[in-house]
């Protein structure tokens, strides 16, 4: 079965330092990984995708994230952070080995930017 | 770019009340999902939906829980007998085999 960790509920970062939300996974074959991204009272928005190719995956409004297989982790990551950075983001998996199978989300984990 | 409509954004219902949730997937797309989300928490699947049977579906899917296609563009969350705790935003998606998911924007689901 597959799964997805994130590991904190709440990452508080001061505008513009970088900042990091951390994400780790479990899958039987080959992973097929997401970041969604939602804001207060709104759906959830498509941020970044990896399948295969560089570990090094660019999204929209500047955020990035890193595969890394031998740690099994899928880390988003942004160079400096904006107040207008601040939301929900989730970390979701599918395992791209076994047919169809639904999208599994993490937990979610707030994003804070203090001005 | 293409979108996932869904209608109403947000349902008040009285407990034991029938509700059907609304969505029009992408119409290239083969395969609908439902997820829901208590309000600030995870994000959990419900059921997936494919050449209109029921692909797989989670524990949380019971027997109030039914879905359609009725018509070749609408893709429906029927719950038969509403609960408090089936207050939720749900969630429809769907993709092409092997893309991404394209999720709607979302139905608030408030039972009183």
């Amino acid at each position: 079965a597959q799964s997805v960790a994130q590991p904190e509920d709440q990452v508080n970062v001061a505008e513009g330092n970088p900042l990091t939300v951390k994400c780790t996974y479990s899958v039987s074959g080959n992973p097929y990984l997401f970041w969604y991204v939602q804001y207060p009272n709104r759906g959830l928005q498509f941020l970044l995708k990896y399948i295969t190719g560089d570990n090094l995956v660019k999204g929209s409004y500047g955020f990035e994230a890193e595969f890394n297989k031998s740690q099994t982790s899928f880390h988003l990551k942004k160079p400096s952070a904006l107040v207008s950075d601040s939301a929900l983001y989730f970390c979701a998996v599918r395992d791209l080995g076994s047919g169809n199978t639904p999208l599994v989300f993490g937990k979610g984990t707030r994003l804070s930017v203090i001005a | 770019e293409p979108e996932v409509t869904q209608t109403p954004s947000h349902q008040v219902t009285q407990m034991g009340q029938e509700v059907i949730l609304r969505c029009v997937p992408i119409s290239n797309h083969l395969y609908f999902y439902w997820y829901r989300q208590i309000l600030g928490q995870k994000v959990e699947f419900l059921v997936s939906f494919y050449n209109n049977e029921i692909s797989e579906k989670s524990e949380i899917f019971d027997d109030q829980f039914s879905v359609e296609r009725p018509d070749g563009s609408n893709f429906t969350l029927k719950i038969r007998s509403t609960k408090l705790e089936d207050s939720a935003m749900y969630f429809c998606a769907s993709n092409r085999q092997g893309y991404g998911y394209t999720f709607g924007s979302g139905t608030r689901l408030t039972v009183v």
